[in-house]
């Protein structure tokens, strides 16, 4: 069975400050890990993923995060934040490429002030 | 343009009220999926399909119906909603399964039962 822990419903930070986003994952399968951005009234834009290889995934609007499997966590950061990442983010986690769900931690919620 | 399209994109209908909400890709995807979003509990997988005519349960299918007549079409069925179905629903599909490919998400349908 898979679950994620996403620490903190809402995170607030000021413009141009970092901003870190938690996740934490249970699998008994290596993970292929997640990252969605989803702005008010829309749909869900992927952000990053995690398969194989790098465990430092770089992913749009300068985000990026980092898969530890020591401590079952993959972070989302990026250095400055911006008025517009204002949004909810999840994370989520699936056993491998013929997977069948999408496990989704329950979100975080971004707001960025001026 | 590779898009999930889904419909209605927000509805009110009373309890009891049979409805359907469509699902169409236009990517020729095996793997289609539907999850709801409620506040709190993250998206939660309603029910998926790995191919046509083959469909399973998710994590929240009591209450719903699907079918999986045609690849591009995957249409949710709430034979007699209820109050507690009230939820944004989103429609996905991927080429094969939720790891390594692209997972395309809909807009989303906004349902409220009353």
């Amino acid at each position: 069975a898979q679950s994620v822990t996403q620490l903190g419903s809402h995170v607030s930070v000021s413009e141009g400050a970092l901003v870190l986003l938690r996740c934490n994952y249970s699998s008994s399968v290596p993970p292929y890990l997640f990252w969605y951005v989803q702005y008010p009234n829309q749909g869900l834009q992927l952000l990053l993923k995690y398969t194989t290889g790098a465990t430092l995934v770089k992913g749009i609007n300068g985000f990026e995060a980092e898969f530890k499997k020591s401590e079952t966590s993959f972070h989302l950061t990026k250095p400055s934040a911006h008025m517009s990442d204002a949004a909810e983010y999840f994370c989520a986690v699936t056993a491998n490429q013929a997977g069948t769900a999408l496990i989704f931690g329950k979100g975080t919620t971004l707001s960025v002030s001026s | 343009e590779a898009q999930v399209t889904q419909n209605p994109r927000y509805l009110i209908t009373v309890t009891g009220k049979k409805l359907t909400v469509t699902c169409s890709q236009n990517m020729n995807h095996e793997y289609m999926s539907w999850y709801r979003q409620d506040p709190g509990l993250g998206l939660r997988q309603i029910y998926y399909s790995m191919n046509v005519e083959v469909t399973d349960k998710g994590d929240v299918p009591e209450g719903y119906k699907v079918s999986r007549k045609e690849k591009r079409n995957f249409p949710l069925i709430l034979e007699s909603p209820s109050p507690n179905q009230t939820s944004l629903y989103f429609c996905a599909s991927s080429r094969t399964g939720t790891g390594g490919n692209t997972i395309y998400f809909g807009e989303g349908s906004w349902l409220t039962v009353v």
